[in-house]
């Protein structure tokens, strides 16, 4: 089946340095959607990225969907100490036909932002 | 506006016990599921519910059943619970229209013994 791999599974960054999370699908993705989650909080919807190559920009988070739709990045501009969390990427397990909202997570990256 | 809305939020069991979860949505969303978060494994998704009174599997759904007999409401029963299932439990809700973004609950963190 559809594997979603995130790497690196651990970032620890002193504040106003950056961050980047990569996000790696076996299959096509339709979409990829960034969710993050607060420690001890459940996961928030970031974005969702639908064209192949597309760029969207967050105030200091940038988020790339790949040429090929296989993978996706997030970088953060100058981290702050509110950064703080786990960052998932997410896509549908299928790339094609109905899928039914359903979404396969990768492992995440846990960030640590040092003040 | 409560949005998902879970319970219990904590829930210590014994093995072989049993126990439901609830999950309760009030912003008409068609589409529900339930997730299992372990540490370095990310959400898998444990059942899911396109509509009320349907329910289907997902990638984890050995030892779990599912509920949905009213729209805003999605249960998610242990009949026999084991120390596998020590995890924290999320559910999710979103419209069944293209690209639309999961709402997740609090999460209920449920340990058994």
């Amino acid at each position: 089946g559809q594997q979603v791999m995130q790497i690196p599974q651990y970032q620890h960054v002193q504040e106003g340095e950056d961050f980047t999370t990569y996000c790696n699908s076996s299959t096509t993705l339709s979409n990829i959607q960034w969710y993050k989650q607060r420690p001890g909080g459940h996961p928030v919807f970031l974005i969702q990225l639908v064209k192949s190559g597309e760029v969207k920009k967050q105030k200091r988070l940038t988020f790339q969907f790949g040429e090929a739709k296989k993978n996706s990045s997030l970088h953060i501009t100058a981290t702050q100490t509110t950064d703080v969390g786990t960052y998932f990427c997410a896509g549908p397990p299928n790339a094609g036909g109905t899928s039914y909202g359903k979404l396969t997570f990768g492992q995440g990256t846990i960030l640590t932002v040092h003040p | 506006n409560a949005g998902v809305t879970q319970t219990p939020k904590f829930r210590v069991l014994k093995t072989g016990q049993s126990m439901t979860l609830l999950c309760a949505q009030d912003m008409n969303h068609e589409y529900m599921y339930w997730y299992r978060q372990d540490p370095g494994m990310g959400l898998r998704l444990i059942h899911y519910s396109v509509g009320e009174g349907t329910t289907a599997k997902g990638e984890v759904p050995d030892g779990y059943n599912v509920s949905r007999l009213k729209k805003q409401n999605f249960l998610l029963g242990l009949e026999s619970a084991a120390p596998s299932q020590t995890s924290v439990y999320f559910c999710a809700s979103r419209l069944p229209h293209l690209n639309q973004p999961q709402h997740f609950g609090d999460g209920t963190r449920l340990s058994i013994l």
